[in-house]
């Protein structure tokens, strides 16, 4: 069975630090890995996406590495900020067109 | 700026009624799908299409139907609303392939009372 999987489920951290989250899949022959960002009542906000051809993708402060063969993707993010408290959601596409989601990682950045 | 908008951020509905919820995306996408959306659940795929008038069943379609006669808009039917159904439902497309991901909507917070 093709699963994500997000450890841990919530994290908690100074303003400042750098961090990294954690994603892990079941069956390394992915399409793409997308992480988003959701605020709490709200929707997904898509941050990165990582082809199966690329081992990262930047954009700021965030960077996302992926590596198929462990079955693992990481998002690294730099220079915390309270703004950047929210849930993070690894997704990844295998080949049936459909994401299959992690549970997801809930970020606290304390000032 | 490109959007997948739902058509309500908060709906409350009583049980027995028949619920439409609504999404439309501006980017021409081919794919359209239904999330719902339950603390210690995640997200699970309820139903989704591939085009116009398609439909497939995603993990959880009981007691949900769909409707997508034109690109642009996708419906999710709640054909006899249950408390259990009581949940955020998020709305989401792509391109086949998905190779330039997945766009999603603010939402629906569902109420059914």
């Amino acid at each position: 069975k093709q699963e994500v999987t997000q450890i841990p489920a919530a994290l908690s951290v100074p303003e400042g630090e750098n961090l990294v989250l954690n994603c892990s899949f079941t069956d390394s022959a992915i399409y793409n890995l997308q992480w988003f960002r959701q605020d709490p009542g709200k929707g997904l906000t898509s941050l990165l996406l990582i082809q199966s051809s690329q081992r990262e993708q930047t954009s700021g402060r965030l960077n996302a590495s992926l590596d198929k063969s462990s079955g693992r993707s990481t998002l690294y993010i730099a220079a915390s900020q309270p703004g950047d408290s929210a849930t993070y959601l690894c997704a990844v596409l295998w080949g049936a067109q459909k994401l299959v989601f992690g549970q997801g990682t809930r970020l606290t950045i304390n000032p | 700026d490109v959007k997948v908008t739902q058509s309500s951020r908060y709906l409350v509905k009583r049980t027995g009624e028949k619920v439409f919820l609504e999404c439309v995306q501006d980017m021409d996408h081919e794919n359209m799908f239904w999330y719902r959306q339950d603390p210690g659940l995640g997200l699970r795929l309820i139903y989704f299409s591939y085009d116009v008038k398609m439909k497939e069943k995603g993990d959880i379609p009981e007691g949900y139907s769909v409707s997508r006669e034109k690109k642009e808009r996708f419906s999710l039917i709640l054909e006899s609303a249950s408390t259990n159904q009581t949940s955020m439902y998020l709305c989401a497309s792509s391109f086949p392939g998905g190779d330039i991901g997945y766009t999603f909507g603010s939402g629906t917070r569902l109420t059914v009372v």
